[in-house]
Order: C-alpha cells, then structure tokens, then sequence
C-alpha cells in the first residue's frame, strides 16, 4: 500500500517567516494530495488540496507544489502567524481509492 | 447537522471492556470513514461506508473491531475487549461520494483509553 512520509516532525518559526513542510509517497499511481490542519483538540481541517495534474496550488498565503516524478509534495506557508501553530498533515491516494494515507504530522509552532 | 459529530467525546474504560462509538455524519452525505489517530502519529484509516454498497474493513487492526451504519445515516464503531494498546483518537468523517476534491469532513473525534 500507499507509504507516506512527513518532515520535519516539528518546526518552529518567526512570526512573518516562511513555513514548509515536505511529504514523498511511494505508489505512483497516486494522483490526490490534501493537506489537514488540525489545531490543539479540534478535528482536522481541510486547507488546501491538489491533483497530479497540476504543479502547484496556492490559496492566499499558503500553496501547495507536486513533483510527480520524484514523488514529492510541499505545503508552503509564508508570512506565518500565531493562528498557523497547528499539526499539519499530508496525505495521498489514488483517483479511485477513498483510503487517504496520511504522514505522521508536522507541529508547527509560530513564536510572535 | 451543522458538522459530524461523535459521541461520546472521552471515553475511559478498563481493559477487558467493550466499548461503542457513534458518528452521526453531515446529513446528505454518502461516504462515511472512519480513522485512527495514536498520539503523536498520522491517521490510519479503518473502515469506509458509501450508501448501501458493502463496507471497506480493509483497515480495522482486528476482529475486536466493527463498525455498522445503516443506510446513510449513524455509524457505530464498537470495540470488544478492549486493550492498551487501543487508546487513540477515533475520527468519523463523512463527504459527498468519494472523489477526489469532495472535501472529507471531520468529526472532533472520540477519544478512548483503556486503563
């Protein structure tokens, strides 16, 4: 099955700062990829999502790029603020397959 | 409803216990999943439900777990002899059929321990 690794695991930035956040899966056929945020106690959110068919996604102040060719994607983060500190999860499927596989996380911390 | 909701929202039982989880999904919406989250790690996912078709339990750990819904409406997830190692968030979420940019909805979660 689908294997997707997250890093880093923790990531701690300056108010303002840039934030990134790097996801690689294994299975190729793969062609779906949202990102969750979920803060401290609440259920995760969806806030952005891509398909293999595009490159790169961007909403506002955060945007999403997929190499399909490395099997890579990245959630981008800029001028980060102190309601970004949440985990921030990646995931991946196929077109067909409901069952998303989901990375381990990353806990973003944004220091004022 | 306005959301998903789950019930109860903490749950602690002792080892040995069966428990039942219940996911009440937005209404109109086919699709049910329900997930695992352990402290510190990603989602796993468990079962899936979509209208009448028979269920995806490709994901539950073990024959302690099972999960009904009748029709397109409440999901149960019940646990039988609960252990340790069973402690973890339990996400319900529901969307419109599955396709991919139907935004999956999640509950708030039930969170268990087995003591």
């Amino acid at each position: 099955g689908e294997n997707v690794e997250q890093h880093p695991s923790t990531l701690s930035v300056q108010e303002g700062d840039s934030a990134v956040i790097k996801c690689t899966y294994s299975d190729s056929a793969s062609n779906y990829f949202p990102w969750y945020k979920q803060e401290l106690g609440k259920r995760p959110q969806l806030i952005i999502d891509i398909r293999s068919n595009v490159g790169e996604k961007k909403d506002q102040r955060i945007a999403v790029t997929l190499n399909k060719t490395a099997k890579h994607f990245s959630l981008h983060i800029t001028e980060t603020q102190p309601e970004d500190s949440a985990v921030y999860f990646c995931a991946a499927s196929k077109g067909g397959d409901y069952k998303l596989s989901f990375g381990a996380g990353t806990t973003v911390t944004v220091r004022a | 409803g306005a959301g998903v909701s789950q019930s109860p929202s903490n749950k602690v039982t002792e080892k040995g216990k069966d428990v039942e989880l219940r996911c009440d999904p937005i209404s109109g919406h086919t699709a049910l999943y329900w997930y695992r989250q352990r402290l510190g790690q990603g989602l796993e996912f468990l079962i899936y439900f979509q209208g009448n078709s028979a269920p995806d339990k490709s994901g539950l750990p073990s024959d302690r777990f099972s999960a009904e819904r009748t029709g397109e409406s409440v999901s149960t997830l019940t646990i039988q002899r609960t252990q340790q190692e069973d402690s973890a968030v339990y996400l319900c979420a529901s969307s419109l059929e599955w396709r991919p940019g139907n935004t999956i909805y999640f509950g708030e979660g039930s969170w268990l321990t087995v003591v």
